[in-house]
């Protein structure tokens, strides 16, 4: 299995503000994965972080509006940039194990008024 | 574009009855998960499914995989209160360098099992 941990684990953010979320392996993986779960829905993938080349976004999301860091092979940062309220939801990161399975780290719930 | 479709979407039970949950997927895979998330909670892998034809049991609840028909089954046996939860199924596309690569997520069964 694998240990993930998520900084902070929610927030309360006022529009127009930026919200950089942290996610914290246990040990070392290759990919790992940033979601987002909008209030009663199911998870969209926002984009996947590769350690030492940039990240690779979904269809509908943008780095500008969701920069992504991966400077090492435990941790990763997603920036929620200019946000607004639609911008509310859950933010989890996942990472996989090869023949086991993707983890997903307890999320961060972000509300913005 | 892949599509994931779980049905039912809600789904009230009484305990010690059966029933399953479907998932269907519409381009080719052969990685199909199960998840179980709790109110206010991350998401709990609960099933693999590599290869056609997997079936796999843990407690109540057994998971099998039809890569011919895009189609998974997620069966709960006898439910009790305590399997009430949202179950998502997912489904494993661009496998590159390794990589499982991405999920896809069906929409959830909300599982709600009464005494």
């Amino acid at each position: 299995s694998a240990v993930i941990s998520q900084k902070p684990s929610r927030d309360i953010c006022q529009r127009g503000t930026s919200l950089t979320i942290q996610c914290q392996v246990d040990s070392q993986v290759t990919m790992m994965f940033w979601y987002r779960q909008q209030p009663g829905q199911s998870l969209t993938l926002i984009a996947t972080a590769n350690q030492g080349s940039e990240a690779t976004y979904e269809s509908g999301f943008v780095i500008d509006k969701f920069p992504i860091s991966r400077p090492n092979l435990t941790f990763s940062t997603l920036t929620v940039s200019n946000m607004s309220p639609e911008d509310s939801s859950i933010y989890l990161c996942s990472v996989e194990r090869v023949a086991e399975t993707q983890y997903f780290g307890p999320g961060t719930r972000l509300l913005v008024l | 574009e892949l599509k994931v479709e779980q049905n039912p979407l809600f789904l009230s039970m009484q305990e010690g009855k059966n029933y399953t949950i479907y998932c269907n997927y519409s381009t080719t895979s052969d990685r199909l998960y199960w998840y179980r998330q709790d109110p206010g909670k991350s998401l709990e892998s609960l099933f693999v499914l590599l290869s056609n034809g997997a079936v796999k049991q843990e407690g109540r609840l057994m998971a099998s995989l039809d890569t011919k028909a895009r189609l998974s089954t997620l069966h709960i046996t006898a439910a009790v209160h305590d399997l009430s939860a949202t179950y998502f199924c997912a489904v494993g596309i661009g496998f590159y360098g390794g990589s499982q690569g991405n999920l896809i997520f069906g929409k959830g069964t909300k599982l709600s099992v009464k005494p």
